[in-house]
């Protein structure tokens, strides 16, 4: 087990709602990115946080929104849900933010918008 | 041209066989790469990093070709549990941010 935790596991929610995910990093890791991973692609990047700042963001709308705390762990927002945000969020923890880090994952939440 | 591309497959191999992927990657200033494998419904764990020519650990060989810009994964006399899906991962150049391909899917039959 790589001891990234998320919760929830599963989340059904409805068209405009929002939604906050939470992911508890590695003992150790002080930075978190979050990746949203369709049906049958790729996880796509979402951000990454380091020491409690936004350090970088894929081509997500604004009404994703995450925040680290003094702790590491980490929360994502996600507001005004679309029935395309249905997917598997995953977060993933690393000692640093260099391309050289490993990155482990939690077992992710499973979004399903209705 | 996608940053990182797979081939989805699926692959379906006898037990025992051997069995290769290639992944193909857009930027040719990539310095890291990384295998994942994925199970149905699961996260993704870390097979293997490549970080020069190559990696190897037990039945698994990771090779990069820097001047055809594409790393292969390799799996020797392949188990059942060998099924899953094969992440290639090859983070932006200069940057912390992974570029997933779709992944590689691999039946292993008995």
């Amino acid at each position: 087990e790589t001891g990234v935790t998320q919760s929830p596991t599963h989340l059904i929610k409805t068209r405009g709602q929002q939604v906050t995910l939470r992911c508890s990093s590695q003992s150790g890791h002080n930075t978190v990115s979050w990746y949203q991973q369709a049906l049958g692609q790729g996880p796509q990047f979402i951000f990454q946080y380091y020491r409690e700042e936004e350090n970088g963001r894929g081509n997500f709308p604004p009404r994703f929104s995450g925040l680290q705390f003094p702790n590491y762990s980490s929360e994502l927002n996600v507001n005004a849900l679309e029935l395309d945000d249905s997917a598997l969020y995953l977060c993933a923890s690393s000692l640093g933010t260099g391309v050289m880090e490993t990155q482990y994952f939690g077992p992710g939440t499973r979004l399903l918008v209705l | 041209r996608k940053e990182v591309e797979q081939d989805p497959g699926p692959f379906n191999v006898p037990e025992g066989a051997t069995v290769a992927f290639n992944c193909t990657y857009s930027n040719s200033a990539s310095q890291s790469f990384f295998w994942y494998r994925q199970d149905c419904r699961k996260e993704p764990k870390l097979l293997m990093s490549v970080y020069s020519s190559g990696n190897e650990d037990g039945r698994f060989t990771a090779q990069l070709n820097r001047a055809s810009q594409y790393i292969s994964l390799l799996i020797r006399d392949s188990k059942l549990s060998d099924s899953a899906t094969y992440l290639c991962v090859v983070p932006r150049s200069g940057t912390y941010k992974y570029i997933f391909g779709t992944g590689t899917r691999l039946k292993v039959l008995a």
